[in-house]
């Protein structure tokens, strides 16, 4: 099965720096896809990016990029100059052909200014 | 409208109340799904929706029933919840399950409280 882990329940990051938030997986599937997403308080799930298993570069979507690791099973988001606004819940998932999208339990995002 | 939207945004019921949770999207995907966020947990995927046909149910209490008419519209009926049926309904939409790199859009989500 799926596994998805966020090891960081919540992080605080000062306005302007950039911060990393960490995703590990664990799947035996060659294909798959790699997804990060922002909630805010609101509720709604924002898609932030997406990397492919056999991809060569790192996604990188404005401010937002992907540290991709393969062999260590790692897709860590990183986001740049910080924002009050990106303050919010954000999750890694992962999905596998023919399978449903599996969600990490998040990290809270706190944006100190 | 754009995107996926949901209604109501809130709902507060009673355990033997029977209430209808309503998704539409303008996205012309043909795949929709049915999440439930409770706090501290990661999201549980509750049913999936391909082409109208329901192609997962992840051991979801028959007190939940889905319903897809068409591929733009997913609804959930809700009848006899208890208190830890508590939680964030979202609902997503994507091009397909089959394809791993289609990312879902999601709804704003409805806020359900059972008293």
């Amino acid at each position: 099965a799926q596994k998805i882990t966020q090891t960081q329940p919540g992080m605080f990051v000062q306005e302007k720096e950039a911060v990393t938030l960490d995703c590990t997986y664990d799947t035996s599937d060659p294909s798959y896809g790699l997804f990060w997403y922002k909630q805010p308080s609101s509720g709604e799930m924002i898609f932030l990016i997406y990397q492919g298993s056999y991809d060569q570069q790192n996604a990188t979507e404005g401010r937002y990029s992907l540290n991709f690791q393969k062999a260590r099973k790692s897709a860590n988001l990183v986001i740049s100059a910080s924002q009050l606004g990106d303050s919010a819940m954000y999750f890694c998932a992962m999905r596998e052909v023919n399978n449903d999208m599996r969600f990490g339990a998040g990290t809270r995002l706190t944006v100190k200014p | 409208e754009t995107g996926v939207t949901q209604t109501p945004r809130h709902l507060v019921m009673g355990m033997t109340n029977k209430k209808s949770l309503k998704c539409e999207q303008h996205l012309g995907h043909n795949a929709m799904y049915w999440y439930k966020q409770s706090a501290k947990k990661p999201l549980e995927l509750m049913f999936v929706y391909n082409f109208k046909e329901q192609t997962e149910n992840n051991s979801v209490p028959s007190r939940f029933s889905p319903e897809c008419p068409n591929s733009s519209h997913l609804f959930l009926h809700l009848h006899t919840l208890q208190p830890e049926d508590s939680a964030l309904y979202l609902c997503a939409s994507s091009q397909g399950p089959t394809n791993s790199n289609y990312e879902q859009y999601f709804g704003p989500g409805t806020r359900l409280t059972v008293t």
